[in-house]
């Protein structure tokens, strides 16, 4: 069974230009969870969906993030413009869902975005 | 201000030793995870605590939830080459796998 998996694995952009991240959740897994971690800090939380709606979305940073669900399968995150403090790494993360608990959370390997 | 105060930052020991990383935090946590990563690669998941004073082992790993729920440890028995890599705890503070990360630890076990 494929993990969850992201695409492209490293951008490299210009100030000002725009930038769009995939995430391909675990097949069958509800909810998707978008994380980065910038400039050596710790891994923080930006949003979750469960299937096409966003459930938490009070991690996302500012407006000039947008994330989509588009009939709860993939995802993806769009920065636009870049500034140079959204370079870092960019985690999405996927679960089955419980109402009772939560599911084991798997990682993809993330995306490099340097802004330049 | 951090939340979750992870520590040391890093360690570098002998094969065979014994090594112990720790989460603290003010703030009390429905479950504490523990994970690994690899270089390139994301996070994976060790284990999750839920029950204050809980203990779980995984071979030679032994992890363990303050009784309070605010805190926890890793310990690792007999470190080998291969547990190289970086150790990170995540706590949830709430229904629905939004995690606090630690700053994480880079462990590196020489032979």
């Amino acid at each position: 069974e494929a993990g969850v998996t992201q695409f492209p694995s490293h951008s490299v952009i210009e100030k000002g230009q725009t930038v769009t991240l995939r995430c391909d959740p675990i097949s069958g897994h509800d909810n998707l969870y978008w994380y980065r971690r910038v400039m050596g800090k710790e891994i923080k939380f930006l949003l979750h969906f469960v299937k096409e709606s966003k459930q938490d979305e009070s991690g996302m940073p500012n407006n000039r993030f947008l994330a989509e669900r588009t009939g709860g399968t993939y995802s993806t995150l769009k920065v636009q413009p870049a500034e140079l403090e959204d370079s870092g790494v960019y985690f999405c993360a996927s679960s089955q869902f419980n109402f009772y608990r939560n599911e084991k959370l798997f990682f993809g390997s993330g995306t490099q975005l340097s802004v330049l | 201000t951090q939340l979750l105060e992870q520590s040391p930052q890093f360690l570098s020991i002998q094969e065979g030793e014994n090594l112990t990383v720790y989460c603290n935090s003010s703030s009390v946590f429905s479950s504490l995870q523990w994970y690994r990563q690899e270089p390139g690669e994301g996070p994976v998941l060790l284990v999750t605590v839920v029950t204050g004073g809980e203990v779980k082992k995984l071979k030679r790993l032994t992890f363990q939830f303050g009784d309070a729920r605010k805190d926890s440890s890793l310990h690792i028995t007999a470190a080998q080459p291969g547990d190289t890599g970086l150790y990170l705890c995540a706590g949830e503070r709430e229904y629905g796998n939004k995690l606090v990360f630690g700053a994480g630890t880079i462990l590196r076990v020489k032979s």
